[in-house]
């Protein structure tokens, strides 16, 4: 089992709806959580970052955190084309270490 | 604002050559990681720098080395490369190594192997 699990897609979202993508971890000494945005052959972005349990919002994104439950969401509001990319989960205890990540697709 | 900044962006080598991978980190960030990305897969963490000391060990193979200067840029060195070496390899640097501290990513080497 990998440390930090996604189901890796595609999830398809019409333009415009809210896309929900999740992520799991295993150790529980983890204390920092960041989703990054990969285009294809590009590099890791990072567009979130949350280290308390509840959600933080920045413009479109919402990250969601669940300690307890070992959980972690980002959703994106509104949802465009240009928003199709792979969400990587992230997650450090000392180490940060990705998960596989999910292909999200926005349909016009 | 400045970003991570990887060189060469391409690299072409043959099996049993070295390559040599470099990345200057964020001004100000002391802090540099190095992962390597195959297709498909997720980055995975090699070895990490703090103050020019390594700071952390990955899955990085006995055939490769690093180093953080003075000056914080790093090297990825490489030898014996391996067909199974063909991938994309970031460097991301942090301002510190605290968890708390997110890591930007540079635009990645990518290497290929004949």
């Amino acid at each position: 089992q990998k440390e930090v699990e996604q189901n890796s897609g595609p999830l398809s979202v019409p333009e415009g709806a809210i896309a929900s993508l999740n992520c799991t971890y295993s150790d529980r000494g983890s204390q920092s959580f960041f989703w990054y945005r990969q285009y294809s052959g590009k590099s890791p972005e990072l567009i979130m970052s949350i280290y308390s349990n509840g959600d933080k919002e920045d413009g479109r994104f919402t990250a969601q955190l669940n300690k307890a439950s070992q959980y972690v969401s980002l959703l994106i509001r509104d949802s465009q084309p240009s928003d199709s990319a792979t969400y990587l989960c992230a997650v450090k205890a000392d180490k940060l270490i990705f998960g596989t990540g999910t292909r999200l697709q926005v349909f016009p | 604002a400045a970003g991570v900044i990887q060189s060469p962006r391409h690299l072409i080598k043959e099996k049993r050559e070295t390559a040599t991978l470099k990345c200057y980190p964020i001004p100000r960030h002391d802090t540099v990681y190095w992962y390597q990305q195959g297709p498909g897969q997720d980055p995975q963490f090699l070895i990490s720098f703090y103050e020019k000391m390594q700071s952390d060990k990955g899955s990085i193979p006995d055939r490769f080395s690093a180093q953080q200067f003075s000056d914080y840029h790093s090297e990825l060195n490489m030898s014996s490369l391996e067909l199974g070496d063909s991938a994309l390899y970031f460097c991301a640097s942090s301002a510190g190594r605290s968890s708390n501290q997110p890591q930007h990513f540079g635009d990645g080497t990518r290497l290929s192997i004949l």
